[in-house]
Order: C-alpha cells, then sequence, then structure tokens
C-alpha cells in the first residue's frame, strides 16, 4: 500500500497569482498522477509526471499553466499558475501500486477570488 | 458518448435498504476501480476487479467483462455510507491512466 500527504490542503488564493502544491509518499513509485475535480465533477487527469523525465499532459492542460516537478521517487509537485476563479478545484495526487491498486491523496481544495 | 456512464447520479434512500450502483464502459479495459469520496474531498478505494466479485463486508463489487458492465452493492445501507461513489477504470490502450464515471452521490437517511 501507499500513502500520500498533500499539502496544503486547503487555500484561498487571488486571481493573478500561483500556488505549488506538494504531494508526498511514502515508497518510491515511477509515475504520479495530478487530477483536477472541478465543483460538482468528476476527476479529470491533468498529467502524469515520471521521475527524470518532462510530464505528459493530458489535451486541454499545458505545461505554462501547470508545470510539474519530479525531483525524486517520493515527490512531486503542481503549480497552478496566474489562477483564475475557473482554477478553483480540488486537485489531488495519486500513484499505482501494483497489481493496478489506485492511492490517492487528501486533496487540495483551491478556491481563487 | 462519455467512456464510463454510471447510474444513478443521485440516489437517497432509508437506512437498510439494499443500494445498487451501476457502471457501464465502452473501452478496453485491464481494471475496474470502485472509489468512495466523503464530502472533505479525500479519496478512497474500495475495490479492484477485473474479473468476476469481491466482497469486502456490507459491500459488494462484481463485473462482466463480457457485458462491460460492473455493480457496487451496499447491503443494510448505513448513515455512514453517504458519499459520492465512482467508478473509474484503467484503460488498455496508451498509457497507464483512469477514466472516471460522473459518480453517484448516494444519501442514506436514518
Amino acid at each position: 500500500s501507499a500513502v500520500i500527504s498533500q499539502k496544503p490542503s486547503r487555500d484561498i488564493c487571488q486571481r493573478g497569482t500561483s500556488l505549488t502544491i506538494q504531494c508526498q509518499v511514502d515508497s518510491q513509485v515511477t509515475m504520479m498522477f495530478w487530477y483536477r475535480q472541478q465543483p460538482g465533477q468528476s476527476l479529470t487527469l491533468i498529467a502524469t509526471a515520471n521521475q527524470g523525465s518532462e510530464a505528459t499532459y493530458e489535451s486541454g492542460f499545458v505545461i505554462d499553466k501547470f508545470p510539474i516537478s519530479r525531483p525524486n521517487l517520493t515527490f512531486s509537485t503542481l503549480t497552478v499558475s496566474n489562477m483564475s476563479p475557473e482554477d478553483s478545484s480540488i486537485y489531488l495526487c495519486s500513484v499505482e501500486g501494483a497489481p493496478y491498486e489506485q492511492y490517492f491523496g487528501p486533496g487540495t481544495r483551491l478556491t481563487v477570488t | 458518448k462519455n467512456e464510463v456512464e454510471q447510474s444513478p447520479q443521485n440516489l437517497t434512500a432509508q437506512e437498510g435498504e439494499f443500494i445498487t450502483i451501476n457502471c457501464s464502459y465502452s473501452v478496453g479495459i485491464s481494471a475496474l476501480h470502485w472509489l468512495q469520496q466523503h464530502p472533505g474531498g479525500g479519496i478512497v478505494s474500495l475495490f479492484m476487479l477485473s474479473s468476476g466479485k469481491k466482497k469486502h463486508g456490507r459491500l459488494i463489487a462484481t463485473i462482466n467483462i463480457q457485458e462491460k458492465h460492473s455493480s457496487l452493492h451496499i447491503t443494510a445501507s448505513h448513515p455512514r455510507d453517504s458519499a459520492v461513489y465512482i467508478c473509474a477504470v484503467r484503460i488498455i490502450q496508451g498509457a497507464q491512466k483512469l477514466v472516471f464515471g460522473q459518480g453517484t452521490r448516494l444519501t442514506i437517511n436514518p
């Protein structure tokens, strides 16, 4: 199993600013996933982060808006840049164990005013 | 059409009732997950299925690969079961990613 922590758990930010969300896993994992959950919606994959390589972004998400770092096998950050109220969402990181088990962080609830 | 469809979207029941949530998918999958999300936002994986049936306490999950359909059942429902239940499939093609259903909001009244 894997235990995932995220920081911050919630934040209220002003439009035009940026927020960096941290995701820490208690074991080494190859891939980490970042999701966005807009109010009343299900989860949408933003990007997949592999250690030592560029993140792979899904359609509709770009690196300039959501830069991701993955410095080692237990840690990743997602930055939400130049925020607007439309970025108000829950942001979750997750990892996949073997075989195919999914583990999710507690989420970061972001409100942009 | 979404690749993963859940029904119903909302379900309200009385404590003790038998609950069924359905999930249909249209893509080839390597696994199907049932997830539970409480109001605080955290997500817990309830089941991971690739075939057959699994049971954990009052929860039962089944999958029919040929019909591309899965069900989550809750027996003797309790108000603490109130949550959003999400079906997610791990697609075979391409990257190892999950595709999520829209979720079913379940409310169990005492």
